[in-house]
């Protein structure tokens, strides 16, 4: 299995509380990414990574910040966490291998509920 | 507008049963992705294919290119093969990924 591990699994917060979600890898892949999962719209991307302090937005990035100072970690922050935030995110990172595809490993998800 | 559609979207077999999922794509890729989320899960990645087929077990996954469709199998499948099962592509250009909606696979013994 890859190394990609998500920290907190399960989180209850509240209306207008900060959130951080934190994705691990263990394979010094260049890409990570973070999605979101609802039932009826799949898996969204948020934000991506592809590379240290390098980022950029997904389809449903608003009220969500990301940073990325170590390769190996991937921070996906909710400024002011609305219910509307309330959802299942996963972390994933593909590798970057030159003239060859890369498999994409997802990690095991966190469920936040924002009450 | 979605660049992968799956179907079919709910599917339900008798233990034993061979089953299909199909997964159609409008962009040009670079590699398909099969993946199988359990209930209350994780996701896992079963198969990449940029062309032919792979075999993993019960598990068989092909791709055209040329028709830009992809099938998954399962053969004699089993309840524990129920699941959700992922269809998506690495398109040619950007870093993006793109998904289907899922198929629901409940398999009753």
């Amino acid at each position: 299995d890859a190394g990609i591990t998500q920290s907190p699994r399960h989180k209850v917060t509240e209306t207008g509380t900060p959130v951080t979600l934190r994705c691990h890898q263990t394979e010094n892949h260049r890409y990570m990414y973070w999605y979101r999962q609802d039932p009826g719209h799949g898996l969204r991307l948020i934000h991506y990574s592809y590379g240290v302090k390098d980022t950029d937005k997904g389809e449903v990035s608003d009220g969500y910040s990301v940073s990325r100072s170590k390769t190996e970690d991937f921070l996906l922050t909710l400024e002011s966490a609305t219910s509307s935030q309330t959802s299942v995110y996963f972390c994933a990172i593909r590798g970057d291998r030159v003239g060859a595809n890369t498999e994409a490993f997802f990690g095991q998800g966190t469920r936040l509920t924002v009450v | 507008k979605n660049e992968v559609e799956q179907s079919p979207q709910n599917l339900t077999a008798q233990e034993g049963e061979f089953i299909t999922i199909n997964c159609s794509y409008s962009v040009g890729i670079s590699a398909l992705h099969w993946l199988q989320q359990h209930p209350g899960g994780g996701i896992v990645s079963l198969f990449m294919l940029s062309s032919g087929k792979k075999k993993h077990g019960r598990l068989i996954a092909t791709i055209n290119i040329q028709e830009k469709h992809s099938s998954l199998h399962i053969t004699a499948s089993h309840p524990r093969d129920s699941a959700v099962y992922i269809c998506a592509v690495s398109p040619n250009t950007g870093n993006q990924f793109y998904f289907g909606t899922g198929t629901s696979l409940t398999v009753i013994p």
